[in-house]
């Protein structure tokens, strides 16, 4: 079974700068999830995603972050502009579980950012 | 509160010994509680996971140690290897339509050859 593919692997861009993450689940997974993991810190949750619905982005910041499921697979996180401070590794996740439990995630291998 | 608190933040053993590593939580409603582990330029992948319902868990050298009372569970590594040095996050599962998972702070475990 392919896991969770993401790209690309590593970006570094300025800051004011616009970038976008690329995330494909594994398949038949119905919720997906994006996480930012600052260096030295556990993974936090931006954007959750079932289906294609946000569930949950209490944690996103609306401004300059954005995130889109087209057809329900795919995935696709925006920073525009982007700041210092997000440089950090993004990671996508997805689980299998249709009603949203999300109770094993497998995650993938993160795209790491750098704002310069 | 969402919270969950990780101890120690790094911690180095010996081949063959025990990693001990702790959590504790303040959300009551927290109802699944995994381990994960990363290595360096990897996602974090479940190692093992226990529901509160429970006081221990075991799979292989891997033992979750749950005390509901207190709000606090532990990751024991039994028999550690150089293999098992990596990042190992606890995390708590909320309840609730959304099903958050938090994150620990993590903690880098170094096994001595």
């Amino acid at each position: 079974e392919a896991g969770v593919a993401q790209s690309p692997r590593y970006k570094i861009i300025e800051k004011r700068q616009s970038v976008a993450f690329w995330c494909n689940p594994i398949s038949g997974h119905a919720t997906l999830y994006w996480y930012q993991q600052i260096l030295g810190q556990g993974p936090k949750l931006l954007i959750q995603f079932q289906n294609n619905g946000v569930v949950d982005d209490s944690q996103l910041p609306k401004d300059r972050f954005s995130a889109e499921r087209l057809k329900g697979v795919d995935s696709t996180l925006k920073i525009q502009p982007a700041k210092l401070e997000d440089s950090a590794v993004y990671l996508c996740a997805s689980s299998f579980d249709s009603s949203g439990k999300g109770e094993t995630q497998y995650f993938g291998p993160g795209t790491r950012l750098l704002v310069l | 509160q969402q919270q969950v608190k990780q101890s120690p933040q790094s911690l180095i053993v010996q081949k063959g010994g025990i990693s001990i590593i702790n959590c504790a939580y303040e959300n009551t409603a927290f109802d699944y509680f995994p381990w994960y582990q990363q290595f360096p330029g990897k996602g974090p992948a479940l190692l093992i996971a226990i529901r509160p319902d429970v006081s221990e868990k075991k799979e292989g050298r891997f033992t979750i140690s749950f005390n509901k009372s207190a709000k606090q569970f532990s990751l024991h590594i039994m028999d550690s290897q150089p293999g098992d040095s990596a990042t190992y996050f606890c995390a708590a599962l909320g309840a609730g339509s959304a099903r958050q998972l938090t994150f620990g702070s993590g903690t880098q475990l170094t096994v001595l050859p």
